[in-house]
């Protein structure tokens, strides 16, 4: 079974600093995504940014990175430069590409408060 | 605006209750599925539907059940409502069915509150 794991429950960064939100993940399928999501306190889900297991080069998007470390099997968001409209709760998920149900699988978020 | 449209946005309703929560997914999208976020939980996926068929199935209850209409739009429906139901519904909608490399589009939820 597929597992995500989010240790920060919480985190501050000061403003203009960069932070980086840990993942790691457990599966036993050689094909799959991973992704991050951001959850504003308006409540929707923002798709950030998409790595997949077969991907050659870390992703990047914009001021974020994903920092994929295939065989420690942690996929681990970096945001640069944060702002303000950063604080949010920060999502990490795995697809099983191989899967005919392609969900997606959670972990339990960090917070991120960005700090004046 | 997602393309995925969930109605309604706020639900307030008692213990013992039914409700259906509705999902019409972003244009050309034939997967919908649905997740529910609470305090406690996280987001537990619930269940998906894939061009009107049952697909796969997560952590739903007895008491909730789903559907896929041919317009490709869904319905989640919650049944003997308990106060532990109150949580954000998410629907989320993807094409292709497999083999993409992209996630989901999700709508912006129902947040569900039983009293």
């Amino acid at each position: 079974a597929q597992k995500i794991t989010q240790t920060q429950p919480g985190m501050f960064v000061q403003e203009k600093e960069a932070v980086t939100l840990d993942c790691t993940y457990d599966t036993s399928d050689p094909s799959y995504g991973l992704f991050w999501y951001k959850q504003p306190s308006s409540g929707e889900m923002i798709f950030l940014i998409y790595q997949g297991s077969y991907d050659q080069q870390n992703a990047t998007e914009g001021r974020y990175s994903l920092n994929f470390q295939k065989a420690r099997k942690s996929a681990n968001l970096g945001i640069s430069a944060s702002q303000l409209g950063d604080s949010a709760m920060y999502f990490c998920a795995m697809r099983d590409l191989n899967n005919a149900g392609n969900m997606l699988t959670f972990g339990g978020g960090t917070r991120l408060m960005v700090k004046p | 605006d997602s393309g995925v449209t969930q109605t309604p946005k706020h639900l307030i309703t008692a213990t013992g209750q039914r409700v259906t929560l509705r999902c019409s997914p972003r244009s050309g999208d034939l997967s919908v599925y649905w997740y529910q976020q609470s305090l406690d939980q996280g987001l537990q996926f619930l269940i998906q539907y894939y061009n009107g068929e049952e697909r796969a199935k997560g952590n739903i209850l007895e008491r909730f059940s789903a559907q896929q209409f041919p317009d490709l739009h869904s319905e989640l429906n919650l049944s003997s409502l308990e106060l532990g139901d109150s949580a954000l519904y998410f629907c989320a909608s993807s094409f292709p069915q497999t083999g993409s490399n992209y996630g989901y589009t999700f709508g912006s939820g129902t947040r569900l509150t039983v009293v």
